[in-house]
């Protein structure tokens, strides 16, 4: 089992510019979570996904837009980059509601 | 709000001593907490779990305390070793509602073992 896998590991992109994330889950789970981490603070919850569906969402503007594909599979999109967005970006995958477990992350650094 | 915190930002220890690492939280309709190591390059790694109809469980080499009277979470690791240096979030998860699968994460403690 390879577990959450997430790309690309390291990403570099100007501000106004659009990014796509990708996350593919652990082996038999139906849910995945997009999460932001800052340097040096904890983790911030984007949205989730579950059924190919928005599930909740934490306090992030409309541009941050996910999908989630029938393989389970998701997708993170920001748009209209901001040098703020700069962070790393973990995928959580779980079962329904149970345990998640992150993947190694995606560093994205906006100029 | 939902907010989670922890006390200490760092810690050292010598290797073999027991390290505590604390965890306030302000919710109190969160139900359930978890502990997460994150090692520099990669994500929150799993440590263990407790639920709030619990005030201790036990894994290998840890040990999670709950005090729900005042809203306080902490992390025992026996036997502190080297590979153990890390950085320890602590998070919540409120139960039903619009919330459940949320996780809160703290700020994070940075526990460093010296040989």
């Amino acid at each position: 089992d390879a577990g959450v896998t997430q790309s690309p590991t390291h990403l570099i992109k100007t501000r106004g510019q659009q990014v796509t994330l990708r996350c593919s889950p652990k082996s038999g789970h139906d849910t995945v979570s997009w999460y932001q981490q800052a340097l040096g603070q904890g983790p911030q919850f984007i949205f989730q996904y579950y059924e190919e569906e928005e599930r909740q969402r934490g306090n992030f503007p409309d541009r941050f837009s996910g999908h989630q594909f029938p393989n389970y599979s998701s997708e993170l999109n920001v748009n209209a980059l901001l040098l703020g967005d700069s962070a790393l970006y973990l995928c959580a995958s779980s079962l329904f509601y149970n345990e998640q477990f992150f993947g190694p992350g995606t560093r994205l650094t906006v100029l | 709000g939902e907010s989670v915190g922890l006390h200490l930002p760092t810690l050292s220890v010598q290797e073999g001593d027991n390290s505590i690492i604390n965890c306030a939280y302000s919710n109190s309709a969160s139900d359930y907490f978890i502990w997460y190591k994150q090692e520099s390059g990669k994500g929150p790694q799993f440590i263990i779990d407790i639920r709030s109809n619990m005030d201790k469980r036990q894994g290998q080499r840890v040990t999670v305390l709950l005090n729900k009277t005042v809203k306080h979470l902490s992390l025992q690791i026996a036997a502190t070793q080297p590979g153990d240096s890390a950085v320890y979030f602590c998070a919540e998860n409120m139960a039903g509602g619009t919330s459940y699968g949320k996780l809160t994460f703290g700020q994070g403690t940075i526990l460093t073992v010296h040989p």
